[in-house]
């Protein structure tokens, strides 16, 4: 089945502690995206990968970081987690740059205390 | 996800009836627009795309329209069902970053 699966679904953590959230597609998509999702402001983009090894900032990208080393990898790092990184965490691929038909993960609830 | 569906603009509409969901959007240089829907708990899922050289585009029960003069983008979805009801997100991409609107909540009423 073609999906894009997402480690761990639920996390709850305390203020500094280093952790990465998975993200993995099985369908050879070049694009993915890691996006935020905050009550009354929408979906917004932390970073996105064009490629292996090519990545650059969305419009949030401050406290985040990625990587993407493998095609199918894309995981999210927060060095030193605060409260306002308490989210819902989405990732999402695309077949290519255009980026016009994105495929999205369940999605992490992020908690930071 | 249900929290995300707080705060939000919200459209009740009777079962059987048209919707329209509306956005206004920033970017004039935006390639595409696209429309996502986003049932409870579940990330969201495409629903349809229109090129910004184009001002309509159908689908399957749905209906995109763009208004480049005033910014506007507006999705109609024919015979709504129960299952239409979810929040839906409009979004801009320029060929690499997307910016996606707050979204709507759509109430479908049997």
């Amino acid at each position: 089945e073609a999906q894009v699966t997402q480690n761990p679904r639920y996390l709850i953590t305390v203020t500094g502690k280093k952790l990465t959230v998975t993200c993995s597609q099985n369908m050879n998509h070049e694009y993915m995206s890691w996006y935020r999702q905050d009550p009354g402001l929408g979906l917004r983009q932390i970073y996105y990968s064009m490629n292996v090894e090519v990545t650059d900032k969305g419009d949030v990208p401050e406290g985040y970081k990625v990587s993407r080393k493998e095609k199918r990898n894309f995981p999210l790092i927060l060095e030193s987690p605060s409260p306002n990184q308490t989210s819902l965490y989405f990732c999402a691929s695309a077949l290519n740059g255009g980026v016009i038909e994105q495929f999205f993960g369940p999605g992490t609830r992020l908690t930071v205390l | 996800g249900e929290s995300v569906g707080l705060h939000l603009p919200t459209l009740s509409v009777q079962e059987g009836d048209n919707s329209i969901i509306n956005c206004a959007y920033s970017n004039s240089a935006s390639d595409y627009f696209i429309w996502y829907k986003q049932e409870s708990g579940k990330g969201p899922q495409f629903i349809i795309d229109i090129r910004s050289n184009m001002d309509k585009r159908q689908g399957q029960r749905v209906t995109v329209l763009l208004n480049k003069t005033v910014k506007h983008l507006s999705l109609q979805i024919a015979a709504t069902q129960p299952g239409d009801s979810a929040v839906y997100f409009c979004a801009e991409t320029t060929y690499q970053k997307v910016t996606f609107g707050i979204g709507t909540k759509l109430q479908v009423i049997p």
